[in-house]
C-alpha cells in the first residue's frame, strides 16, 4: 500500500479556515487521494477525493500539489462539528481496503 | 449517497455468550465488505474482508473461529463474536465500497462484555 503521512494533531478556532496536510511521495499515477473523517463515537465518513485537479464539494476542498506528492484538505470555516480525526488515503480503482494510520486529530475551539 | 447500516449500535453481553452484528448496504450491492475494530483512543484496525458467497479473508492475528463472518447476500454481512470475553469489548465498524471506490462506513457497534 502506498503510504501517507499526516501530522498527529492540529488546532483551529471556530469560523476560521483549516488546512490539513497529507504527504504521499510514493503516489502512483493511478492512485486517487481520498479523505475521510471520524467524528467521536461514529464510523468514519467520506469527505472528498481527487486525482489531479483540485476538487470542491459541500464539505471541503481538496488542493493537490502539481507533482501529486502532497495534498491539503481545506475546511473553509471550521465549526465545532468539524472536530474529528481526519484520514488521508491513496486508493486505486475497484477493490480497496483502507488501512488506517493515526490520522490528524483536529480540535476546534469556540 | 450510499448508506451502510449497522445493527445494533450498542450491545452488552455476558462473558461466554455470542453476539451477532449486522452490516447492510441499503441502496447498493456490495460484493465486498470490511470489518474493523477500534479500541479507545486508537485508530481503526482492519479485521477481515468479507466476500459475498465465499470465505472471509482475515488479517494476521485475527482469530477466524472467534470472529465468524458470513456474507450470504449482496447487501448483508454479519460478524459474530463467539464466546465473547471482556477483552473483546470494542467498537466494531463495517464498510463497503461504492461505485467510485469511496468507502461507506456503518455507524459502528459498541460491544461491552461483562
Amino acid at each position: 500500500d502506498a503510504k501517507t503521512t499526516q501530522p498527529n494533531s492540529m488546532e483551529s478556532n471556530e469560523e476560521e479556515p483549516v488546512h490539513l496536510p497529507c504527504n504521499h511521495s510514493t503516489i502512483s499515477g493511478t492512485d486517487y487521494i481520498h479523505w475521510y473523517r471520524q467524528l467521536p463515537s461514529q464510523g468514519p465518513e467520506y469527505v472528498i477525493h481527487g486525482l489531479t485537479s483540485n476538487v470542491n464539494n459541500r464539505m471541503a476542498s481538496l488542493a493537490i500539489a502539481e507533482d501529486r506528492k502532497s495534498s491539503t484538505l481545506i475546511l473553509h470555516r471550521a465549526t465545532l462539528r468539524d472536530a474529528a480525526v481526519y484520514y488521508c488515503f491513496l486508493l486505486s480503482g475497484g477493490y480497496n481496503k483502507l488501512i488506517f494510520g493515526a490520522g490528524t486529530r483536529l480540535a476546534v475551539h469556540p | 449517497g450510499a448508506v451502510v447500516s449497522q445493527h445494533p449500535s450498542r450491545v452488552i453481553c455476558k462473558s461466554g455468550t455470542s453476539v451477532k452484528i449486522e452490516c447492510r448496504s441499503l441502496d447498493f450491492q456490495a460484493t465486498t465488505m470490511f470489518w474493523y475494530r477500534q479500541f479507545p483512543k486508537q485508530s481503526l484496525m482492519l479485521m477481515a474482508t468479507s466476500n459475498e458467497g465465499s470465505k472471509a479473508t482475515y488479517e494476521q492475528g485475527v482469530e477466524k473461529d472467534k470472529f465468524l463472518i458470513n456474507h450470504a447476500s449482496l447487501t448483508l454481512s454479519t460478524l459474530t463474536v463467539t464466546s465473547a470475553h471482556p477483552e473483546d469489548s470494542s467498537f466494531y465498524i463495517c464498510s463497503a465500497n461504492g461505485d467510485y471506490s469511496e468507502a461507506f462506513f456503518g455507524q459502528g457497534t459498541r460491544l461491552t462484555v461483562v
